[in-house]
Order: C-alpha cells, then structure tokens, then sequence
C-alpha cells in the first residue's frame, strides 16, 4: 500500500515558470515531510522539509505548502531553470524515522 | 569530502552469488539506513541502525539479506544466493539522533546491482 501519493507523474515547465508538485499521505501519525532530488544514476539529495506545526517553508525559489486537514503538501520551483530537471520524491516519517518515499515526479524544464 | 558515501558504486553477478555491500556515514551521524530504489520508484525501507544496534528491519527484507554496523561507523549488506529481482540501486542514508530528535537524512550516491 502506498502510504505516499504524488502527483502529476511528469511535468514540462518552461525555463522560468513555476513547477508544482503535489503529494498526499494517509497516516496521520506521520510529522515530517521533506521533498528530495534526484538525478539520474545518483542517490536522493535534501532539498526542503517540513513539519506539520507550520504551512509553508521557503528556501530559495524553493517552496513547500502544507495542508495538514487535507493531508496534502506540495512542492513549489519558482523561476525553474534546465539544471532543475530532476525526479522528486515526496517522503513522509514518523519522527523523522524510515521515510516513506512516494512513487517521484519527472520535472523537464525546457529552455 | 564528508558525505556518505558506498562501495562498490556498481556491481555485476550471476544469479546464485553473493554480494556485499560498504557503506560509510558522515562522520558524526549516529544512525544509518538502508533503501533499495528500483527503476521508476521511490526508495524503499530495508533496515536502520542507531550506533551499532539494528533498530528496524522492514518486511520486504527476507532472511537471504543482512545488515551489520559493527562497531556504530561503517555497515555492510549482504544478499545471499541473489536473484534476478534482486537488481536494483540499493541506497544509504545517514542522520543524526541526539536528544529526542532525529535530524534530516543524506544520502550517498548507492550502489547499483544487477543479478544476470
């Protein structure tokens, strides 16, 4: 069972736009929520994280929305550049313990 | 450079052999995971360790695979008589545990198997 949902599967985003992912979880127990990057033949990079005590955390052009009532969150790249097309993973922990990863979104920012 | 990293990066055998797998944390990061990444999914929870205890072992790991982190700092997989479903990226992270926290998790690059 999927305890992570993402969505769109993929996405194309023009250099400069906006990219919106989203993800939805079902237990409510979990209480940290990070989004990572990963490029192709490498391991999973950190990019932003959040806890379910505030509803939107901002590094850099790098956002996430937090919809505790909706078990939902979502990651925003403002201003997308080529060197942003990755595939993100949405993760959900209790306690920061063993992330559950969702199933990852392509992102292809065209120039 | 300070980051987890794994060894080997890439590793090729037959169905039947067993294999090993290294990987070393970042240097004060007191607990270490293992995942397993098949192509077009998320990483999957395998096992973690906090120092040198196994603390967690998912059910997806079957009695042909074990961990160890022998003395808290480095930890090595192990998958006997390999099988085909067995290829995949398998991957480490590392965290820190202090107090009653447990702070982010970093990966390193993995180690990609394929069992022909």
């Amino acid at each position: 069972q999927q305890q992570v949902k993402q969505s769109p599967q993929s996405l194309i985003v023009q250099k400069g736009g906006i990219s919106i992912i989203n993800c939805a979880y079902e237990n409510t127990a979990f209480d940290y929520f990070p989004w990572y990057q990963q490029f192709p033949g490498k391991g999973p990079a950190l990019l932003i994280a959040i806890r379910p005590d505030v509803s939107e955390k901002k590094e850099g052009r790098f956002t996430i929305s937090f919809n505790k009532s909706a078990k939902q969150f979502s990651l925003h790249i403002m201003d997308s550049q080529p060197g942003d097309s990755a595939t993100y993973f949405c993760a959900a922990s209790i306690g920061n313990n063993r992330l559950a990863f969702g199933k990852g979104n392509q992102v292809v920012v065209i120039p | 450079d300070t980051g987890v990293s794994q060894d080997p990066r890439h590793k090729i055998t037959k169905r039947g052999q067993n294999v090993t797998f290294r990987c070393d944390p970042i240097s004060e990061h007191n607990r270490l995971y293992w995942y397993r990444q098949t192509l077009g999914q998320g990483p999957e929870f395998l096992t973690y360790f906090q120092n040198e205890a196994q603390l967690e072992k998912s059910r997806l790991l079957s009695d042909r695979f074990s961990a160890e982190r022998p003395k808290g700092s480095f930890s090595t997989l192990e998958i006997q008589r390999t099988e085909q479903g067995d290829s995949a990226m398998y991957l480490c992270a590392s965290s820190l545990f202090y107090g009653q926290s447990s702070y982010e998790q970093y990966f390193g690059p993995g180690t990609r198997l394929t069992v022909t």
